[in-house]
């Protein structure tokens, strides 16, 4: 089944506690993505990445990192936590053909940060 | 720089009546348009898309849009609504370049009573 699969789906932390919520695909998307989903704000892009090695910042980069170094998975860093960065998070992917594809969410990691 | 309006963040209605969603966009390119889903607890979903064919777009369970360049509307409308329609829906603009990033709307939340 092609899915975009997320872990955890919950997490409770820290301010300050680095963290990391893992993405992964199994579908052989070259493109993807995270976005952070906030009420009345809708989905902001955090970062993306156009293939292995490829990373860009989105909207709302600050406080984050990523990583691919494998085209399946696109983790994503949280180095500090702090309580604005409390949302819920979601990654994408797809092929990378100028935006006429649809993305494929996985399923949202919600976020506490205390 | 694309963006997306979505007018109303919640719309209530009726089983059975008429459900339109509105969405306006600015782009300065031929845009891509979509609609997407979001199920409570969930990812997601690809409603339907506009890729520059045809101005009516028909997309998953009932539900279509209409791509009017002179109002820079693309509206979701069902002509019924059923308790299993009621979500959060989201407009998104892509600028068709090598990146296909997606710009997502506010989102407009869909109450369906009975």
């Amino acid at each position: 089944e092609a899915q975009v699969t997320q872990n955890p789906r919950y997490l409770i932390t820290v301010t300050g506690k680095k963290l990391t919520v893992t993405c992964s695909q199994n579908m052989n998307h070259e493109y993807m993505s995270w976005y952070r989903q906030d009420p009345g704000l809708g989905l902001r892009q955090i970062y993306y990445s156009m293939n292995v090695e490829v990373t860009d910042k989105g909207d709302v980069p600050e406080g984050y990192k990523v990583s691919r170094k494998e085209k399946r998975n696109f983790p994503l860093i949280l180095e500090s936590p702090s309580p604005n960065q409390t949302s819920l998070y979601f990654c994408a992917s797809s092929t990378p053909t100028g935006g006429l594809d649809e993305q494929y969410f996985g399923p949202g990691t919600r976020l506490t940060v205390t | 720089a694309q963006s997306v309006t979505q007018l109303g963040s919640h719309v209530s209605v009726s089983e059975g009546a008429l459900v339109l969603l509105r969405c306006n966009y600015s782009s300065s390119v031929p845009p891509y348009l979509f609609w997407y889903v979001q199920y409570p607890n969930q990812g997601l979903q690809l409603l339907l898309k506009y890729t520059s064919a045809a101005t009516l777009v028909k997309g998953i369970n009932g539900f279509e849009a209409e791509f009017k360049k002179s109002e820079t509307s693309f509206h979701l409308t069902k002509p019924s609504a059923h308790m299993s329609d009621a979500a959060e829906y989201f407009c998104a603009v892509s600028d068709g370049g090598s990146q296909g990033n997606l710009i997502f709307g506010k989102g407009t939340k869909l109450s369906v009573k009975p």
